[in-house]
């Protein structure tokens, strides 16, 4: 079965300072990779996208993710942080096939942009 | 376009009664899932339905159910309620199934509370 992994439950930034939020994945054949992002009280929002191409992936608000084959992992970036970028983000990767897909969540970061 | 909306937005239950929630897709949105979401489980996937037949089916007991209508709204219905069943359900739609369609968009999500 596929999965992700998340490996922090938080993540504290300084404003204007680079971010990184970690997701590693375990898939059999061609991984599809999501990064969403949930803001209180609020449903999750989709930011962006790996399906196949270029390594990396430019999603909303600024950020992007960058994947790595080697070290299967898909880290969500963002080069300068801001205090609005606080939430809880959730890596998910897709399984099954076509008719019968799936979205598999991982347990989600919590992201803290200090001012 | 109207985003994903899900009545009631928050709903207070006592043990062994049952519950329904609502979820009205994006319009076009043919493929509507449901999440459980608590702190300690992060979102669980509970069910999918595309053109009101259920697709693909998470590891939540019998007492979970869900039917799909000809216009694309689902309902979810727990049933025998249990204080475990205490959590966010999100409702996420999609084009479809295909291999075209990734995107999720979510709902704000219905808040149980049972007591």
């Amino acid at each position: 079965a596929q999965s992700v992994a998340q490996p922090e439950d938080q993540v504290n930034v300084a404003e204007g300072n680079p971010l990184t939020v970690k997701c590693t994945y375990s898939v059999s054949g061609n991984p599809y990779l999501f990064w969403y992002v949930q803001y209180p009280n609020r449903g999750l929002q989709f930011l962006l996208k790996y399906i196949t191409g270029d390594n990396l992936v430019k999603g909303s608000y600024g950020f992007e993710a960058e994947f790595n084959k080697s070290q299967t992992s898909f880290h969500l970036k963002k080069p300068s942080a801001l205090v609005s970028d606080s939430a809880l983000y959730f890596c998910a990767v897709r399984e099954g096939v076509s008719g019968t897909y799936k979205y598999i969540f991982g347990t989600g970061t919590r992201l803290k942009v200090l001012a | 376009k109207a985003g994903v909306t899900q009545t009631p937005r928050y709903l207070i239950k006592t043990r062994g009664q049952q519950v329904t929630l609502s979820c009205s897709p994006i319009s076009g949105h043919r493929s509507v899932s449901w999440y459980q979401q608590t702190p300690g489980q992060g979102l669980q996937f509970l069910f999918e339905y595309f053109s009101e037949t259920q697709r693909n089916k998470g590891n939540f007991p019998g007492r979970f159910s869900g039917r799909q209508f000809s216009n694309s709204r689902s309902e979810m219905n727990v049933s025998t309620l249990e204080l475990g069943d205490s959590a966010l359900y999100l409702c996420a739609s999609s084009l479809g199934l295909g291999d075209g369609y990734y995107e999720q968009y979510f709902g704000p999500g219905t808040r149980l509370t049972v007591t």
